[in-house]
C-alpha cells in the first residue's frame, strides 16, 4: 500500500521567507509524486511532479522538491514567499491510473 | 478550452432528497474521477471511469452512484441524502497515458445536507 504524510497542517511564514511544506511518502516500488496547489475556492492544480530522473524538479511559480529516496521524502520549498502563494498544498502519489493517493493538505499563510 | 465544469457550484439538500452532480469535460480525456473533499482529510476517491460505458469503485463510494455514456461527461448520482455527505465534491479527468500523468480538476460543488 501506498500512502502520504504531511507534516503541519497549517504553515506560517513572513512574507519574502523560505517557504518549507514537508511530505515523506511509503511505497513498495519507485513512486511516481505530485504536489498540487488549491487556492480558495477553486479546484486542485498541478505545481510539479517527479516521475523518474533528475531529482530536484522544478514547476510552476518558483515552487520546487527534491525527491530523496533515502529519506522517502519530497519536500516541497520556495526561497522567498509571496502573498498570493497563500493556498493549501497536497502531496500525492500515484500508483496508477486511478489510485492517487492525496496527502491531508498543508495551508500555507503568508503574513506580510 | 473550458477544462472541467461542475454544475452545481452550491446545494443544500434535505435528508433522503436525490441529486446528480454534473461534470463534463473538454479535453477528450479518456480517465474520469470523483473526489470528496472533508477538512483535514484530503481528497477521498468516490467512484472513477478509464473511458465511455466503464466505470469502478474507489475508496468511498457507498451513497453514490456513477454512469459513463460519453467521453465527455460524468455525472454523480446521490440517492437518499444523508449527512455524513455533507462535503466538497470535486471531479477531475485525465489522458491517461501515462500513470504520471496529472489530473484536471473542476471547480467543486459545495454540498450540504440538512
Amino acid at each position: 500500500a501506498q500512502s502520504v504524510t504531511q507534516l503541519g497542517s497549517h504553515v506560517s511564514v513572513s512574507e519574502g521567507a523560505l517557504v518549507l511544506l514537508r511530505c515523506n511518502y511509503s511505497s513498495s516500488v519507485p513512486p511516481y509524486l505530485f504536489w498540487y496547489v488549491q487556492y480558495p475556492n477553486q479546484g486542485l492544480q498541478l505545481l510539479l511532479k517527479y516521475t523518474t530522473g533528475a531529482t530536484l524538479v522544478k514547476g510552476i511559480n518558483g515552487f520546487e522538491a527534491e525527491f530523496k529516496k533515502s529519506e522517502t521524502s519530497f519536500h516541497l520549498t520556495k526561497p522567498s514567499a509571496h502573498m498570493s502563494d497563500a493556498a493549501e498544498y497536497f502531496c500525492a502519489v500515484s500508483r496508477g491510473y486511478q489510485k492517487v493517493t492525496f496527502g491531508t493538505g498543508t495551508k500555507l499563510q503568508v503574513i506580510p | 478550452n473550458a477544462g472541467v465544469t461542475q454544475t452545481p457550484k452550491f446545494r443544500i439538500l434535505k435528508i433522503g432528497q436525490s441529486m446528480t452532480l454534473q461534470c463534463t469535460q473538454d479535453m477528450n480525456h479518456n480517465y474520469m474521477y470523483w473526489y470528496r473533499q472533508d477538512p483535514g482529510m484530503g481528497l477521498k476517491l468516490i467512484y472513477y471511469s478509464v473511458g465511455a460505458g466503464i466505470t469502478d469503485k474507489g475508496e468511498v463510494p457507498n451513497g453514490y452512484n456513477v454512469s459513463r455514456s460519453t467521453t465527455e461527461d460524468f455525472p454523480l448520482r446521490l440517492e437518499l441524502a444523508a449527512p455524513s455527505q455533507t462535503s466538497v465534491y470535486f471531479c477531475a479527468s485525465s489522458s491517461g497515458g501515462r500513470i504520471y500523468n496529472e489530473q484536471f480538476f473542476g471547480p467543486g460543488t459545495r454540498l450540504t445536507v440538512l
